[in-house]
């Protein structure tokens, strides 16, 4: 089983700021097979980005993912004031589901 | 609109048993794997398991096979999660969500709540 690991637990940036948000992978991810999901206080789970790159349906362009193999970022280009949010990375994989532990992002 | 709707809130006492709900309208839903995500107080999420529609076919994850129950009823679209004997530990929200690979419809989540 892989093993997600999400860094920094918790980032506090301004509005207007660029955030990257690390995940690191115990193993290879095969085929980017990595996610990044948003969540808000008292709301489901929201998929950003899917393959490591990819946006989902209706995700504004400031989210951006990339990485591979074993490492992994999520990037926002300009932190509006509707980002700030759990973040969490997942794998998917053969019969295999893993998320990582989550990063905050917080207001300065 | 495509949804997964969950059942509602339920307030258990330890010991007791437990049947909660994921119904799916406007898609196939036997045509995708519908997976079981537990989110405990303040924590982090974690996969429990997923079925498959069409054949009932169920993966566990290590962690919480034997502690779960997952099926469906692919006549009325819907998943379910079950437990026989509730424990505090298992005080949590659950949501379900549609697999694409990726998680990529959510269910609201059901809180569950076992205190004595």
């Amino acid at each position: 089983e892989i093993v997600l690991t999400q860094s920094p637990a918790t980032l506090s940036l301004s509005p207007g700021e660029r955030a990257t948000l690390y995940c690191g992978a115990s193993q290879t991810v095969s085929n980017n097979y990595l996610a990044w999901y948003q969540q808000k206080p008292g709301l489901a789970p929201r998929l950003l980005i899917y393959d490591a790159s990819t946006r989902a349906t209706g995700i504004p362009d400031r989210f951006s993912g990339s990485g591979s193999g074993t490492d992994f970022t999520l990037t926002i280009s300009r932190l509006e004031p509707e980002d700030f949010a759990v973040y969490y990375c997942q794998h998917y994989g053969r019969s295999s589901w893993t998320f990582g532990q989550g990063t905050k992002v917080d207001i300065k | 609109e495509v949804q997964l709707v969950q059942s509602g809130a339920e307030v258990k006492k330890p010991g007791e048993s437990l049947k909660i709900s994921c119904k799916g309208s406007e898609f196939t839903f036997s045509n995708y794997w519908i997976a079981w995500v537990r989110q405990m107080p303040g924590k982090g999420l974690e996969w429990m398991g997923i079925v498959y529609p069409l054949t009932s076919d169920a993966i566990y994850s290590p962690s919480f096979q034997g502690q779960v129950t997952i099926s469906v009823d692919k006549s009325i679209n819907t998943a379910y999660l079950q437990w026989s004997a509730l424990k505090a530990s298992d005080t949590a929200i659950y949501y379900c969500a549609r697999n694409q690979g990726p998680f990529d419809l959510w269910g609201q989540g059901t809180l569950v709540t076992v205190s004595s």
